[in-house]
C-alpha cells in the first residue's frame, strides 16, 4: 500500500532545483505532499485532486498523472528553508473507506 | 490555518504500564482521525483510522486490543498503549481531517506536533 518515493535523498545547493517522484501500485483518488522537519510532525504543502492537475506553492509545484499512479514535487531556486524530509501520501479506495498512506520519504538538504 | 493539539508531547513509562495519548482539534470538527507510528530515520505509518461514534479501522498487522482507540466526539480522539513495551517506543502522531466521515480523500489533514514515547 505504501508509495514508493524516489530518490531517497538529494542534496542541493542553494538556488538548485530538485524533483520528487511518487509512485503507488494502486489507484488514486488525491495525492498529498507534506515536509517534516527533525523532530516535527508533518507540514502540510498542498493536495492533488486530478488526473493531471498541477499545483504551485511558491516556488514549489507539483503535478499528478492519474493514469500512472504517480505524482512528482518540483522545487525551484532551493532556499535553505526547503531542508527536511518530503513525504508524498495517497489516499484511494479501500474496503473499507479511503485510506490515507504516506510514501518512503525522500531526505532534502538545501547547502549553501 | 486548523490546529490540532496532542497530549502528552513526550512520555517516558516501565514496561508493562499503560499510556493514553490524547489528540484534540481545537478549531474545526473532525470527523476522521489518523493515528500513525514514526520510528527514526522512516516514514509514518498509518496504525488506524477512526470516525467519531463508531470503532476504528486498524491497519493490518496493527493489534486492537494493544493500542485503544476511542473517538468518543468530534474534537478528540485517544490512543492508549496498553501493557508497553520498549518495542513500542515511538514517535506517535495524530492528524484530523473535516469532511464526511470515512470518505473524500481531498480533504487535508492537519498534524499534531507528536507525542515521544520511551518504554523503558
Amino acid at each position: 500500500q505504501q508509495p514508493v518515493q524516489s530518490p531517497q535523498a538529494v542534496i542541493l545547493r542553494e538556488g538548485e532545483d530538485a524533483v520528487i517522484n511518487c509512485s503507488s501500485s494502486k489507484a488514486l483518488y488525491s495525492v498529498h505532499w507534506y515536509r517534516q522537519k527533525h523532530g516535527e510532525a508533518p507540514v502540510f504543502l498542498m493536495i492533488l485532486l486530478k488526473g493531471g492537475e498541477q499545483k504551485g506553492h511558491e516556488k514549489i509545484s507539483a503535478s499528478f498523472n492519474e493514469k500512472k499512479q504517480q505524482s512528482s514535487l518540483y522545487l525551484t531556486a532551493s532556499q535553505l528553508s526547503y531542508s527536511g524530509t518530503y513525504f508524498c501520501g495517497t489516499a484511494g479506495p479501500t474496503n473499507t473507506g479511503n485510506q490515507f498512506y504516506f510514501g518512503t520519504g525522500t531526505s532534502l538538504t538545501v547547502i549553501p | 490555518g486548523a490546529v490540532v493539539s496532542q497530549h502528552p508531547s513526550r512520555v517516558i513509562c516501565k514496561s508493562g504500564t499503560s499510556v493514553k495519548i490524547e489528540c484534540r482539534s481545537l478549531d474545526f470538527q473532525a470527523t476522521t482521525m489518523f493515528w500513525y507510528r514514526q520510528f527514526p530515520k522512516q516514514s509514518l505509518m498509518l496504525m488506524a483510522t477512526s470516525n467519531e461514534g463508531s470503532k476504528a479501522t486498524y491497519e493490518q498487522g496493527v493489534e486492537k486490543d494493544k493500542f485503544l482507540i476511542n473517538h468518543a466526539s468530534l474534537t478528540l480522539s485517544t490512543l492508549t498503549v496498553t501493557s508497553a513495551h520498549p518495542e513500542d517506543s515511538s514517535f506517535y502522531i495524530c492528524s484530523a481531517r473535516e469532511g464526511l466521515a470515512g470518505g473524500l480523500s481531498s480533504y487535508e489533514q492537519y498534524f499534531g506536533p507528536g507525542t515521544r514515547l520511551t518504554v523503558t
